[in-house]
């Protein structure tokens, strides 16, 4: 067990829709990062948050959006889903803000859309 | 930018093999890299780390070498077990605050 919690653990709905994704981080971590697993695009970063604010952003398409909360949990949110989004998305976390911190990851969010 | 190469799998094993999964890996300065195992059903987990070069990363009976000189970090296991049975991803951290992943090794251990 990690330490971090994602919730729901099994996600179904249909095109067009929009759903939310949660994440709380470890207990003491500042950071928080979203990644998506897919079979055709394996495992692609999407956004980083410390503290709050924004950090770092990868290959995340303008349709999704994150957040980080002053409790420090985040929720991702996905919009106008399309087939293609459909994937594993985790969360993980760390205790700093460098690259070089140990990510922690949670047992992920799986996402079909019919 | 910044790349992460691994041997295609499966890997298929007896149980007591040696086990080497290669990782090779592209990236411009100095890197940290890991390892991470993901058994079915579950998150990703991180198996082990180096920081620098020639640093030595172990866990579990799992072992790599950071290797500048061939950027590399291959994982190895002198005796695999059937519940080292998953999917062994290679990544590194560089400036940029994210993990570039390789496309992940499934081992799969007969008894």
């Amino acid at each position: 067990d990690s330490g971090v919690t994602q919730t729901p653990k099994h996600l179904i709905t249909a095109t067009g829709q929009r759903v939310t994704l949660r994440c709380s981080p470890r207990s003491g971590d500042l950071s928080v990062y979203w990644y998506q697993q897919s079979l055709d695009q394996g495992l692609q970063f999407l956004i980083q948050y410390y503290n709050g604010e924004e950090r770092a952003k990868g290959n995340i398409l303008e349709r999704f959006s994150a957040q980080q909360f002053p409790d420090l949990h985040s929720e991702l949110n996905l919009s106008s889903l399309e087939l293609g989004d459909s994937a594993l998305y985790f969360c993980a976390s760390s205790s700093g803000v460098g690259w070089r911190d140990t990510q922690y990851f949670g047992p992920g969010t799986r996402l079909t859309v019919l | 930018g910044d790349s992460v190469t691994q041997m295609e799998g499966p890997v298929t094993l007896s149980e007591e093999a040696f086990l080497t999964i290669n990782c090779t890996y592209t990236a411009t300065g100095y890197p940290s890299l890991f390892w991470y195992v993901q058994y079915p059903g579950e998150g990703l987990q991180l198996l082990l780390k180096a920081t620098k070069a020639d640093d030595k990363g172990s866990n579990k009976g799992f072992e790599a070498t950071y290797r500048k000189e061939t950027t590399s970090f291959h994982l190895e296991k002198g005796s695999v077990q059937v519940s080292d049975s998953a999917v062994y991803f290679c990544a590194l951290a560089n400036a940029g605050n994210m993990l570039t992943f390789g496309g992940g090794t499934r081992l799969m251990v007969k008894p």
